[in-house]
Parts: structure tokens; sequence; C-alpha cells
């Protein structure tokens, strides 16, 4: 099966940088994507990585290491509505077609 | 709005009735995902569509639970003999199916409260 883990909570204060890790064991690894979910709201994409290398999306980056089954994402200047979830989640290729599967999320507390 | 909808947003029903929800993907999106979240947990995968062929059902998705795709647009999922395990929040999501690794666009969700 698949498992993933990371942090919990993380708090930061605004205009600061944060980077959430996720680790993770899986068979047919495929890539990771990174999803944000305010409260009662539906998860978003915010990024994938396939290759090993960082990914740059505006105020967000995210980075794969396969050889060490690990990954993160990085935000920058932070703002108070960032505070959210963010779930890492492992795809992986089964018959004919991808699976994702999530982690737990980690709760971002943006503070003034 | 072109998004993934999903109907009703909120049910509440006594144990043991059978509930059914709806799930629209966004037009032309050839992959549908059912995923059911509790509080303080990700989304764990139930099962998925390509086209009206379901490929795949976890081992999540008990006997009580049934997915249909009929004309592989819209899709129901019923949930028979409710449990109060069974509360929790049930997401669609769909995506284009050119590829493996196309993004997922979720729903808002219907949270079923069993009561």
């Amino acid at each position: 099966g698949q498992s993933l883990e990371q942090p919990s909570e993380v708090t930061a204060v605004e205009g600061a940088i944060v980077q959430i890790n996720c680790t993770y064991q899986t068979s047919g690894f495929y890539g990771l994507s990174w999803y944000q979910q305010h409260d009662g709201g539906a998860p978003t994409f915010l990024s994938y990585n396939a290759l090993d290398g960082l990914e740059e999306t505006g105020r967000f980056s995210s980075f794969l290491s396969r050889s060490d089954s690990y990954g993160y994402l990085l935000l920058q200047e932070l703002q108070m509505k960032d505070s959210a979830s963010y779930f890492c989640a492992v795809l992986t290729y089964n018959t004919n077609a991808g699976k994702s599967t999530f982690g737990d999320g980690t709760t971002l507390t943006v503070k003034p | 709005d072109t998004g993934v909808s999903q109907d009703p947003r909120h049910k509440i029903t006594k144990r043991g009735q059978n509930v059914t929800f709806r799930c629209d993907p966004i037009s032309e999106h050839n992959r549908l995902y059912w995923y059911r979240q509790t509080l303080g947990q990700g989304p764990e995968f139930l099962t998925y569509f390509q086209n009206e062929a379901q490929l795949e059902k976890s081992r999540l998705l008990s006997d009580r639970f049934s997915a249909e795709r009929p004309k592989g647009s819209f899709s129901t999922l019923e949930i028979q003999r409710t449990e109060q395990g069974d509360s929790a929040m049930y997401l669609c999501a769909s995506s284009l199916g050119a590829s493996v690794t196309d993004t997922q666009y979720f729903g808002p969700g219907t949270r079923l409260t069993v009561l």
C-alpha cells in the first residue's frame, strides 16, 4: 500500500517563508502533487512533480527527490489567505490511469 | 460555472436509510473520481471511472456502496443501510483523461451526517 507523512501543523507570520515536508512509501510511484484546502472548501491543485528538482509557480514552489521518497512545498511571502490545509498526494500508476493517495494534511496558520 | 458540481451539498439521514449523491464533472472530462474525507484527514480514494467504465474500487468501498456513471457524464454514489461511520464529506473530482498526470478538479463535496 501507500503511506505518506507530513507535519500536522505549521505556524508562520505574514511575509515569511514556510516549508511543508512530505515523505512517502509506495509502489508504482509516478509523481507527487500538492493541494490546498480552505475550511469548508474543496481541495484545489497547486503543483505536481514527476522528476527530481524544483517546480516554481508564483509564490509556491514544490520539490521532489525520488531517491529519498521526499518532497516539499515551499510558500514564500506568506499572506493571511494562505492559512489552509495543504495535502501532498502520491500519484501511482496502475491499470489504465493514475490514482492519487493523499496524506493527512498540514494545517498552516499565518499570523499577522 | 463550469466546475465540478455535487448535489446535495448536505445530507442528514438516519442510520439504516439509503442515500444517493450526484456528481456532474467538468464537460468533456473523461475521468471521474470519488473520495471520502473525514475531519483531520486527507481525501481517501473510493473509486474512479474512465468514461462509463468503473476501473478501480478501493477496499474501503464495502458492498453497501455502489457507484455508476451510466452515460459517461454524471455519476451517482449510493450508500445503502447507512451507518454512523459513513458520516463524512464525499468528494467528486474529474480530469481530462488525456494522460496519467491529468490535474484533478474537485467539486464542493456532499457532507453526509448519519444520526
